[in-house]
């Protein structure tokens, strides 16, 4: 069962373009994690979130975490052909024996064209 | 600036062989795990470990086996490999038990691409 959507699914922008990418849930999490990851390699992470309404700002990428902890965004202004790659956001979730668990959305694939 | 090594970045295997893949990280990571990632899937768990000595099951374990013996080492082992375990291989760490608590992202080594025929 998929618990975190992550749309759109594929992205392809001219640069300089702005763009948001969310992540929804049904379920409410401790924590949300934005991960970069770039062909052949694996996901870097770019930010957690941790606090309902939550903003946090890597230059110019914007990460929220929603009021109710279920969702996330993240907007990129001004598009660059270096933003390119697989977005992907992870959920800490508790699971029975209050355990962390971390859920993975399916990834958004941005293309900036120069 | 080490952090997670894997080995080998490609394998192409026969089904029915068996193979270790390799992950070693220098960064004294108590949390240790093993994803897949297929076009469609996205990243699902196979096995993970809190520490030397302590393994689990995650959400695909099945054809897998764990160990770790070291803080530092953590191999995954096909048993008898199947067309179905064709995939890119992701081994993460993390310094404590919560990957997903503020001060502890995980650290992803750069994958081993597996191709089973």
């Amino acid at each position: 069962t998929q618990l975190l959507e992550q749309s759109p699914q594929f992205l392809s922008i001219q640069e300089g373009e702005n763009l948001t990418v969310y992540c929804n849930s049904s379920s409410v999490f401790s924590s949300l994690q934005w991960y970069r990851q770039e062909p052949g390699e694996g996901p870097v992470l770019l930010v957690t979130v941790v606090t309902g309404g939550e903003v946090k700002k890597l230059k110019r990428l914007t990460f929220q975490f929603g009021d109710a902890r279920k969702d996330s965004s993240l907007h990129i202004t001004a598009a660059q052909p270096g933003d390119t790659g697989l977005y992907l956001c992870a959920g800490g979730l508790y699971n029975a024996g209050n355990n962390r668990k971390l859920i993975w959305g399916l990834g958004t694939s941005l293309a900036v064209n120069p | 600036n080490a952090g997670v090594t894997q080995t080998p970045k490609f394998q192409v295997l026969k089904t029915g062989q068996s193979m270790t893949l390799q992950c070693a990280q220098d960064m004294n990571h108590e949390y240790m795990s093993w994803y897949r990632q297929d076009p469609g899937m996205g990243l699902r768990l196979i096995h993970y470990s809190v520490g030397a000595g302590i393994t689990d099951q995650g959400e695909v374990p099945n054809g897998y086996n764990v160990s770790r013996s070291t803080t530092e080492d953590f191999p995954l082992r096909l048993l008898s490999a199947a067309p179905s375990q064709t995939s890119v291989y992701f081994c993460a760490s993390s310094f404590t038990a919560f990957p997903s608590s503020y001060n502890s992202p995980l650290h992803f080594g750069n994958g081993t691409r597996l191709t089973v025929t």
